[in-house]
């Protein structure tokens, strides 16, 4: 069963519209993530925390703003969206190690938005 | 440049048939990582296994297996006796051991793996 949590499951938003993402991890990690995966693709990265810091932004368009509140939470807030980014955000966390390991990341189940 | 190949797209098979998903990967590093995920309908990604390069010892895991070569790059996924909740798309990916905490998955296009009854 995984321990990361999104909320909510569905979302249907204008392009006018301020909207949030929200997830959680029980684990103890110390990393999270921001996917978008669009139909039949990869999941493409978005944004990477570690230690509640932001440590990469791979070119997000600034109407994606992310948020880390604490360790275990992670929201992705949406603003002024076109309808080009309906598509599943996955939320995923890893433990954050030094040293050069590689950690596993654990993916939440999904948020599928949709922008009209 | 890192690369993931994954280059069937779409398998079909009958249930109780064995069915091996390929995996190619290119990197220039000595030191990394091969991950494989299963994405069923309901969109969760699901880890299966993670493998580092200096471990080459195949691995099962009930009906699931892993073939893992360095010296043809390839991480296959075999699953015996499949069956209808295997279907589901499945990513191969991989990932460099860095220092510090900027990382990144490399992930193939998937294959997506019918099981029909």
């Amino acid at each position: 069963d995984t321990e990361v949590t999104q909320t909510p499951k569905h979302l249907v938003m204008g392009m006018t519209n301020k909207k949030s993402l929200k997830c959680e991890q029980h684990m103890g990690h110390r990393a999270m993530y921001w996917y978008k995966q669009k139909a039949k693709k990869p999941p493409e990265l978005m944004f990477v925390y570690s230690y509640e810091k932001l440590s990469i932004n791979e070119s997000v368009p600034s109407r994606f703003s992310p948020e880390c509140p604490n360790s275990s939470l992670l929201n992705l807030h949406l603003h002024a969206l076109q309808p080009e980014d309906s598509a599943l955000y996955l939320c995923a966390s890893s433990q954050a190690v030094a040293g050069g390991h590689t950690d596993t990341q654990y993916f939440g189940p999904g948020t599928r938005l949709t922008v009209l | 440049a890192q690369k993931v190949t994954q280059a069937q797209t779409e398998i079909s098979v009958v249930e109780k048939e064995d069915v091996t998903l390929d995996c190619v990967y290119e990197t220039r590093d000595t030191t990394y990582y091969l991950f494989w995920y299963k994405q069923p309908p309901s969109g969760e990604l699901v880890f299966l296994i993670r493998r580092n390069s200096f471990d080459e010892q195949n691995e099962i895991s009930g009906r699931y297996s892993w073939n893992f070569q360095k010296s043809t790059s390839s991480f296959n996924f075999t699953i015996t006796a499949s069956q209808v909740v295997d279907s589901a798309v499945y990513f191969c990916a991989l990932s460099e051991a860095r220092a510090g905490n900027n990382r990144k998955l490399i992930w193939g296009l998937g294959t997506s793996l019918a099981v029909n009854p």
